[in-house]
């Protein structure tokens, strides 16, 4: 059984550019959470997704950052013209039904420097 | 609102010696806890979970807690630790607030296990 992948595991971009990190959740399930990790700062909930569509997106920046879970294929959090303080771990997690007893299990996140 | 504080930021312990990491949350409804751990460079796994029942849990690699309402705490044991036990720990919280489950993570604690 295949956990959550991610990638790519580690992402360079220079100041203006585009970043786009990908999210294939555990096989059966079809809810999907973003978190971004600082260091010292804890897991900071960014958005959730079910399947074409966003359940709650209130952690997410208003401006350059969006986030998608289409019907076919992974999710995508898309980062655009980024800046130095984009630089952080991007961690997906997906669960099974999008209850409060759900366990969410994690992939092993994406590290976005920028330059 | 739900909330999370994990009091320690950094606990450091000699091999074998028992351990307590201590996380308190608030909540205006009844909640589910978790306790997560993660590796260097990977992402997070469950240790254990309270969501009704016994208040005391027992969880993967000998961590148990004990969920205490009336101090809201969820206190995370283990009665003798190991090198390898050296890792992040996040306790988070969900409830029904805002309409769908959104967990909240602490801060986290760093377990620092010393020969």
């Amino acid at each position: 059984n295949a956990g959550v992948m991610q990638n790519p595991r580690h992402l360079v971009r220079r100041r203006g550019q585009e970043a786009r990190l990908r999210c294939s959740p555990m096989k059966g399930h079809s809810h999907v959470y973003w978190y971004r990790q600082l260091p010292e700062e804890g897991l900071k909930f960014m958005v959730y997704l079910q399947k074409e569509n966003i359940i709650d997106e209130s952690g997410m920046p208003k401006e350059r950052f969006s986030a998608e879970f289409p019907k076919e294929g992974p999710s995508i959090l898309r980062i655009q013209q980024v800046v130095r303080g984009d630089s952080a771990a991007y961690f997906c997690a997906s669960s099974p039904t999008g209850q409060g007893t759900d366990t969410q299990y994690f992939g092993p996140g994406t590290r976005l420097t920028v330059l | 609102a739900q909330s999370v504080t994990q009091l320690d930021s950094q606990v450091p312990v000699f091999e074998e010696a028992p351990v307590e990491l201590r996380c308190n949350y608030s909540s205006s409804v009844s909640v589910y806890l978790f306790w997560y751990v993660q590796y260097p460079n990977q992402g997070l796994q469950l240790l254990l979970k309270y969501l009704s029942g016994s208040t005391l849990v027992k969880g993967i690699n000998g961590f148990e807690a004990e969920f205490n309402k009336s101090q809201t705490s969820f206190h995370l044991r283990k009665p003798s630790v190991h090198i390898s036990d050296t890792a992040e720990y996040f306790c988070a919280v969900s409830d029904l607030g805002g309409g769908s489950y959104i967990p909240t993570f602490g801060r986290g604690t760093s377990l620092i296990v010393h020969p």
